[in-house]
């Protein structure tokens, strides 16, 4: 079984600052797929950026980019020049491959952007 | 394209009684999961259909079921309600579920048991 770990319950930081949130995973798995999603108040859960196991290049999307590090099964988010319709809480996410479409989900960070 | 809309949005049960959820997927996509998200357990994958038939399922009692129909809509019921049930309901569409393909999600219907 999978399990996704988020160690920061809430976080909150200025404006147009940089925040990084941390995500760590256990899987005996090769082949997976990690996400991050945000899920603003009230509204609905949307994906923020994906990364595919096999690949070594760390996505970006835009002002959010990943450092996933597979050995250490370590997948944190990092969110540039923070506006303040990122505040959400922000869930870590793990798919196999063939897990059809079954998402683990970490406890999340809920993730507050001062004005 | 219009996105996942779930019905009701909110509903309030007594316990020992049972209730029905809808869910629509948008247009195209024929893979519909669903998920529990409460405070204390977080988010949990309760089952994922795709062409009517169930293909996965997560942890819960046989209280939680679903089904889908040939076009794709979906619907889940819990049958005698308990106070842990209250929710908030998740359901997810992609378009095929094989490889990778995006999951969206609906807004969710919040379910209070009394």
């Amino acid at each position: 079984a999978q399990t996704v770990t988020q160690s920061q319950p809430e976080m909150s930081v200025q404006e147009a600052e940089t925040v990084t949130l941390s995500c760590t995973y256990d899987t005996s798995e090769n082949n997976y797929y990690l996400f991050w999603y945000k899920q603003p108040p009230s509204r609905q859960m949307i994906l923020v950026i994906r990364q595919e196991a096999y690949k070594q290049q760390n996505a970006t999307e835009n002002r959010f980019s990943v450092n996933f590090q597979k050995a250490a099964k370590s997948f944190s988010l990092k969110i540039s020049d923070s506006q303040l319709g990122d505040t959400a809480m922000y869930f870590c996410a793990f798919m196999t491959y063939f897990g059809n479409e079954k998402l683990t989900f970490g406890t999340g960070t809920r993730l507050t952007i001062i004005p | 394209k219009a996105g996942v809309t779930q019905t009701p949005r909110y509903l309030i049960k007594t316990r020992g009684q049972q209730v029905t959820l809808s869910c629509s997927p948008i247009s195209g996509h024929r893979s519909v999961s669903w998920y529990q998200q409460t405070p204390g357990q977080g988010l949990q994958f309760l089952f994922e259909y795709f062409s009517e038939t169930q293909r996965n399922k997560g942890n819960f009692p046989g209280r939680f079921s679903g089904r889908q129909f040939s076009n794709s809509r979906s619907e889940m019921n819990v049958s005698t309600l308990e106070l842990g049930d209250s929710a908030l309901y998740l359901c997810a569409s992609s378009f095929d579920g094989t490889n990778y393909n995006e999951q969206f999600f609906g807004p969710g219907t919040r379910l209070t048991v009394l």
